[in-house]
């Protein structure tokens, strides 16, 4: 069964820093998502990208955040300056098409920002 | 925006019991619930999901019912195994973006 997947696992990084996450969703799928979960608490939707485009984003994605699809496979998701509140772990999703409601989630990268 | 609560924030049970976890959403424009497993250090995966057309579902063990009227959904999973222990989030999203308010999650713990 196709599976989203995410790289790096872990990521530490000093504060400051940029850091880029990177994301392969499902191939034919046309929906893309960025989601964080802080440890311990609740999946917090941060952004979603459809047709090249943000589509709907979170007031958690504020001038720091930043999406891509450089290429027809990869979705990234940058961070332009980390604050240690970024530390969190960070899913990407991907959806089907508009008459499909499942998202399915990729295992997650874990940033530390020290 | 939709504000989606979840009760109780942690259920321990025997194995063979059944267990029930209860949320409330706010935005009558929700119409697809989804609930999602997620063990310790994984990806959140979907168990089960209902539709705002129908008040009830079954997959084997596990059962979800919606009330539109109150604004409420429950997830039932009937005997319980140890490998059901895990945190349920149940969300809601409305169609369109499908894109999905969490709840604080329950953890789930079935004692052997």
């Amino acid at each position: 069964e196709p599976e989203v997947t995410q790289t790096p696992s872990h990521q530490v990084t000093q504060m400051g820093q940029e850091v880029i996450l990177r994301c392969v969703p499902i191939s034919n799928h046309l929906y893309f998502y960025w989601y964080r979960q802080i440890l311990g608490q609740k999946v917090e939707f941060l952004v979603s990208f459809y047709n090249n485009e943000i589509s709907e984003k979170s007031e958690i994605f504020d001038d720091q955040f930043s999406v891509e699809r450089p290429d027809g496979s990869n979705f990234t998701l940058k961070i332009r300056s980390t604050k240690l509140e970024d530390s969190a772990m960070y899913f990407c999703a991907s959806r089907g098409d508009g008459s499909s409601y499942e998202q399915y989630f990729g295992p997650g990268t874990r940033l530390t920002v020290t | 925006g939709e504000n989606v609560e979840q009760h109780p924030s942690t259920l321990s049970v025997q194995e063979g019991d059944s267990a029930v976890i209860k949320c409330t959403y706010s935005d009558s424009a929700s119409n697809y619930f989804p609930w999602y497993k997620q063990e310790l250090g994984k990806r959140p995966q979907l168990i089960i999901d209902i539709r705002s057309n129908v008040g009830e579902k079954k997959d084997q063990r596990i059962a979800v019912t919606l009330n539109k009227t109150a604004k409420h959904f429950s997830l039932h999973i009937t005997e319980t195994q140890p490998e059901d222990s895990a945190v349920y989030f149940c969300a809601a999203s409305r169609g369109g973006s499908y894109i999905p308010t969490f709840g604080r999650g329950t953890s789930l713990i079935v004692h052997p």
